[in-house]
């Protein structure tokens, strides 16, 4: 069946760090994934998307590439700040099998950035 | 626009009780879902509709009830709390199609005693 994997965290980096937060994925077809992101005590907000293999999706200075040959899709940040600290989530979209109209998820990944 | 609204967004419960998480969107949006979080669990599917009157089960139903008698609300109900029922509950709405935004509430933290 479809599902996710992203890594473990959580991830406590300093200031201007690079990010980088690992997602694969299992698919029938050519599912849409997604990044998500929850800040402390909110719901879960779009971060970007990509819809086919090879597209980058960017957003707020993150960006994720849709790779289909290794079936992943990482999320990078070049320099993070204090106040992309929150839990990210992947997640992938079919209109097909038992997922029919459901995002599947990953698991989440805590971001914690230090001044 | 309002988005997803879910009410309440803090409940405590006996065990036992019973109660009814309100969510309501004003998107239009054909498919809700319910999921509940949980530490090291990420998100998980309980409930979801893919237009008013139809409703299937996801990954963790037991304990729960939905129904979906308007595009507009899909509230999921407790029928006998149960501490193992302690997590927040996020509501979300989505348009048909695999590319579309799921759109999420605020969500309801819930705690069973």
């Amino acid at each position: 069946g479809n599902s996710v994997t992203q890594m473990e965290g959580p991830v406590t980096l300093s200031e201007e760090a690079f990010l980088t937060i690992n997602c694969t994925y299992t698919a029938t077809g050519y599912p849409s994934l997604f990044w998500y992101v929850q800040y402390p005590g909110e719901g879960l907000q779009l971060l970007l998307k990509a819809t086919k293999a090879d597209d980058k999706g960017s957003n707020k200075g993150f960006e994720a590439t849709y790779r289909k040959e290794t079936t992943s899709f990482h999320l990078e940040k070049g320099s993070v700040q204090v106040s992309d600290s929150a839990v990210y989530f992947c997640a992938l979209g079919t209109d097909y099998g038992g997922s029919q109209g459901n995002l599947i998820f990953g698991k989440g990944t805590k971001l914690s950035v230090k001044p | 626009n309002a988005g997803v609204t879910q009410t309440p967004k803090f409940q405590v419960l006996k065990t036992g009780q019973s109660m009814t998480l309100q969510c309501a969107q004003d998107m239009n949006h054909e498919y809700m879902s319910w999921y509940r979080q949980d530490p090291g669990m990420g998100l998980r599917l309980i409930h979801y509709s893919v237009g008013a009157g139809i409703t299937d089960q996801g990954e963790v139903p037991n304990g729960y009830n939905v129904s979906r008698s308007t595009t507009e609300d899909f509230p999921l109900r407790l029928l006998s709390a149960a501490p193992s029922q302690t997590s927040v509950y996020f509501c979300a709405s989505r348009q048909p199609g695999q590319n579309t935004e799921a759109f999420f509430g605020q969500g309801t933290r819930l705690t069973v005693v």
